[in-house]
């Protein structure tokens, strides 16, 4: 159980383009979700926390205009990466969990190339 | 100070060795402590979760010491296939954007 399903798996596109990630739960209502950034050999970077059918909370330093959240109902979140530049290349990767204590369950994170 | 703190390593064991890491936190108020698994360019994987009175799986055991404010992983009879980086997660509680990582530790099991 607790499947979190990410889609795509890789991006490989032009300086500009904006690049929308999905992040679902499979198997389990999640109403919040977590986007976390991932740069080479260093640790995961909590961008910010998606809650459905509200506003997502970013953190310090993250640009809600750059980084679009949407949490649309219990099972699916999105993030979308607007006007992409090289700079933000990397590897994002979703979570949820089914409760305030337990676990979060990861997708399998996208891996976004801008040239 | 960090809210939570591994020692990154890396730790290189032969095969069949046992090996332990540490990770220490600092508030006191954590509620909930997990062990995470994560693969070269892979997403974390939840390993186990860590309770009061310690748990073990398989050749996997966690332990809690909350007057020390640590969290421990043994492994036990290592595998080629535990080599990975190990992140130690901590819970604070009181909300949603309560979970802290540390930044792993890096284990590479030799044959």
């Amino acid at each position: 159980g607790a499947v979190v399903s990410q889609h795509p798996s890789w991006v490989i596109c032009k300086s500009g383009t904006s690049v929308k990630i999905e992040c679902r739960s499979l198997d389990f209502q999640a109403t919040t979700m977590f986007w976390y950034r991932q740069f080479p050999k260093q640790s995961l970077m909590l961008m910010a926390t998606s809650n459905e059918g509200s506003k997502a909370t970013y953190e310090q330093g993250v640009e809600k205009d750059k980084f679009l959240i949407n949490h649309a109902s219990l099972t699916l979140s999105t993030l979308t990466v607007t006007s992409a530049h090289p700079e933000d290349s990397s590897f994002y990767i979703c979570s949820a969990r089914t409760g305030g204590v337990q676990p979060q369950h990861f997708g399998d994170g996208t891996r976004l190339s801008i040239l | 100070r960090k809210e939570v703190e591994q020692d990154p390593g890396p730790f290189n064991v032969p095969e069949g060795a046992t090996v332990a890491f540490n990770c220490t936190y600092s508030n006191s108020a954590s509620q909930s402590f997990f062990w995470y698994r994560q693969d070269c360019r892979k997403e974390p994987k939840l390993l186990m979760s860590v309770y009061s009175s310690g748990n073990e799986d398989g050749r996997f055991t966690a332990q809690l010491n909350r007057a020390s404010q640590y969290i421990s992983l043994l492994i036990r009879d290592s595998k080629l296939s535990d080599s990975a980086t190990y992140l130690c997660v901590v819970n604070v509680g009181g909300g949603a954007n309560n979970l802290f990582f540390g930044t792993g530790t890096r284990l590479t099991v030799i044959p």
